[in-house]
């Protein structure tokens, strides 16, 4: 069964450094992979999407991810956090359900930001 | 072009009364789905519509839920007999129809967040 993994509950940073937010998937095919970004109070928000191709994918608000099948990861990125950044991020897995994914979803990393 | 249309946002039921959300899709979208998050938790998905059909229901809990998306007007989500356990954030999400599986992308409602008392 599809399954994904952040292993990270809750992670701080100050706004302008750097940031890797960490996800591990398991998918028997090549995976679908996703990260939404969810606001308080909000629905979620699509980042950016793997399906083929150039393992590094970019994104909107200058977020990228990698793809690496080795190690089975799809890792999320950004050079310097701004403040607007806090949030709540979930990677997802698609799963193939007659034409449309199922999305499959790690618990989530919830970002603080310190000014 | 309006976004996914979720309502109520937010909905309060005592325990024993129904429970009903309404999803509104984007324009031009044929697949709704339904997901559920739990505090502190991520969304888990509940079930798949097209237009007068569940595909997959696979997430649904066997009783007191259902959900339907008729030909005209929006996905409903009912809940039966809520009960405290049923306190959670619901979205929809839609996609379009496209033979490309890649380009079914789902876009979020801002979910209705169901109180049990």
């Amino acid at each position: 069964a599809q399954s994904v993994t952040q292993p990270d509950i809750h992670i701080t940073v100050s706004e302008g450094a750097s940031l890797e937010l960490r996800c591990n998937y398991s998918y028997g095919a090549t995976p679908y992979l996703f990260w939404y970004v969810q606001s308080p109070g909000q629905g979620l928000q699509l980042l950016l999407k793997y399906f083929s191709g150039d393992t590094l994918v970019q994104g909107i608000k200058g977020f990228e991810a990698e793809f690496k099948r080795s190690q089975s990861s799809f890792n999320l990125r950004k050079p310097s956090v701004h403040w607007s950044d806090a949030a709540e991020y979930f990677c997802a897995v698609g799963a193939l359900i007659q034409g449309a994914q199922k999305l499959v979803f790690g618990q989530g990393t919830r970002l603080t930001i310190n000014p | 072009n309006a976004g996914v249309m979720q309502n109520p946002r937010h909905l309060v039921r005592r325990r024993g009364q129904e429970a009903r959300l309404r999803c509104s899709p984007m324009k031009g979208h044929s697949h709704v789905y339904w997901y559920r998050q739990l505090p502190e938790e991520g969304l888990k998905f509940m079930v798949y519509l097209q237009k007068e059909n569940i595909i997959d229901e696979s997430g649904m809990p066997k009783e007191r839920f259902s959900a339907e998306f008729p030909k005209e007007g929006p996905s409903i989500l009912r809940i039966q007999q809520v009960v405290r356990g049923d306190s959670a954030a619901y979205f929809c999400a839609s996609s379009p129809r496209d033979r490309l599986v890649a380009k079914n992308i789902q876009y979020f409602g801002a979910g209705t967040r169901l109180s049990v008392l």
